[in-house]
């Protein structure tokens, strides 16, 4: 079945830089990739998703860039700022699965003002 | 109205209670799950209704039992629940099973 690996577990930053996080999926035919932001105490997310016949999908300060080929997708977030600080979720949706998604294992991403 | 909805917010119970969790839409969403989450991990997925039939049941044990009333409002039936159980209880919706999923605010379920 499906398997998301998603790096790093931790990541901090300071106001104002860039922030990188990286997920890759073990089933090729894996067709709906969705990230999720969960603040402390909140509800998941999404925040952005993209699909298998798209390479990149920008939303302002935050992109997504999948590579087919590699089975990886990143989610990238530009002047980030104190409230981005929660845990990010990756996961993966394998066609045929009932929409199952299949998480990445969170990072917890800390913006430092 | 663009929310999923769950009562209650907070819930604590004994081993031997029967308790209800509720989710509602009201987006006209045809699919809807129940996942439970527990601290500082991705939410797990326990049931999935599509157009008000059971698709999927992650083979979660009996005490776990859901019910989709009508297409706007799910339920999880809980009893003679462990301690082990206590955990973040999301449910989430979706257009259809294809596409992207919302959640809901969460029940935080205690079991004592």
């Amino acid at each position: 079945g499906e398997n998301v690996e998603q790096h790093p577990s931790t990541l901090s930053v300071q106001e104002g830089d860039s922030a990188v996080i990286k997920c890759t999926y073990s089933d090729s035919a894996s067709n709906y990739f969705p990230w999720y932001k969960q603040e402390l105490g909140k509800r998941p997310q999404l925040i952005i998703d993209i699909r298998s016949n798209v390479g990149e999908k920008k939303d302002q300060r935050i992109a997504v860039t999948l590579n087919k080929t590699a089975k990886h997708f990143s989610l990238h977030i530009t002047e980030t700022q104190p409230e981005d600080s929660a845990v990010y979720f990756c996961a993966a949706t394998p066609p045929g699965q009932g929409g199952k998604l299949i998480f990445g294992q969170g990072t917890e991403l800390s913006v430092k003002p | 109205d663009t929310e999923v909805t769950q009562t209650p917010k907070h819930l604590v119970m004994g081993m031997t209670n029967k308790k209800s969790l509720k989710c509602e839409q009201h987006m006209g969403h045809r699919a809807m799950y129940w996942y439970k989450q527990k601290a500082k991990k991705p939410p797990e997925l326990m049931f999935v209704y599509s157009y008000e039939k059971l698709s999927i049941n992650e083979s979660v044990p009996s005490r776990f039992s859901p019910e989709c009333p009508n297409s706007s409002l799910l339920n999880l039936h809980l009893h003679a629940l462990q301690p082990e159980d206590s955990a973040l209880y999301l449910c989430a919706s979706s257009q259809d099973v294809r596409v992207e999923q919302y959640f809901g605010p969460g029940t935080r379920l205690t079991v004592t």
